[in-house]
């Protein structure tokens, strides 16, 4: 168990619909990265936020978004789902925002999100 | 951050040691190489990382060359639960971690 909670973790919805993934990271880490894997494209990363400020963004498309809260929680908002967008989801935390040896970056069970 | 190169699979048999190799010859001076595996569609799991020196802790032990332009992970007696993807990803300040194809390793009874 890696401390990262990753919730729902099956989802099935329809094309054109709106889903919300959440993600708790492990205590005390500051750092929440998205990542999505779907069969044909490997792991991509998505965004990164840092203590609620974005750090850097990947190849996110603009119908998703993402936010971190307050208490640190981060949720991925995807909307105008397509079918292509089914694809294993992956919320990452550490606890700082850079490289080193303090930083590692340790990975929930992910959300399977499949539009149908 | 630096690319890496790693075979796409690899046997290996049950109680022996696995050696999977990854070459990352444009690395920079300080950059980390991190080693990821994934099981069957769960999340990534972080195995071990080192920068200059070798490592070992209770997974995995993991040898760079003195140039730092390769490496080695070593799964001491691997067990058929060790199967899975493989990562070797080297990072900077780059806070995200870039995943390549990474090796798939089929440890064999």
């Amino acid at each position: 168990d890696s401390g990262v909670t990753q919730t729902p973790k099956h989802l099935i919805t329809a094309t054109g619909q709106r889903v919300t993934l959440r993600c708790s990271p492990r205590s005390g880490d500051l750092s929440v990265y998205w990542y999505q894997q779907s069969l044909d494209q490997g792991l991509q990363f998505l965004i990164q936020y840092y203590n609620g400020e974005e750090r850097a963004k990947g190849n996110i498309l603009e119908r998703f978004s993402a936010q971190q809260f307050p208490d640190l929680h981060s949720e991925l908002n995807l909307s105008s789902l397509e079918l292509g967008d089914s694809a294993l989801y992956f919320c990452a935390s550490s606890v700082g925002g850079g490289a080193g040896p303090g930083n590692t970056i340790y990975f929930g069970e992910g959300s399977w999100l499949t539009v149908v | 951050d630096a690319k890496t190169t790693q075979p796409t699979s690899m046997d290996c048999a049950e109680g022996r040691a696995a050696n999977l190799p990854c070459n990352h010859s444009t690395i920079s001076g300080n950059e980390y190489v991190y080693w990821y595996r994934q099981i069957h569609s769960q999340g990534p799991q972080y195995i071990i990382h080192g920068l200059k020196n070798n490592e070992t802790n209770e997974m995995a032990s993991l040898i760079i060359t003195e140039d730092r332009k390769s490496s080695t992970l070593i799964l001491p007696h691997a067990t058929l639960r060790d199967t899975a993807v493989y990562y070797c990803i080297v990072r900077l300040y780059g806070n995200k971690l870039v995943f390549g194809a990474g090796t798939i390793l089929r440890v064999k009874s």
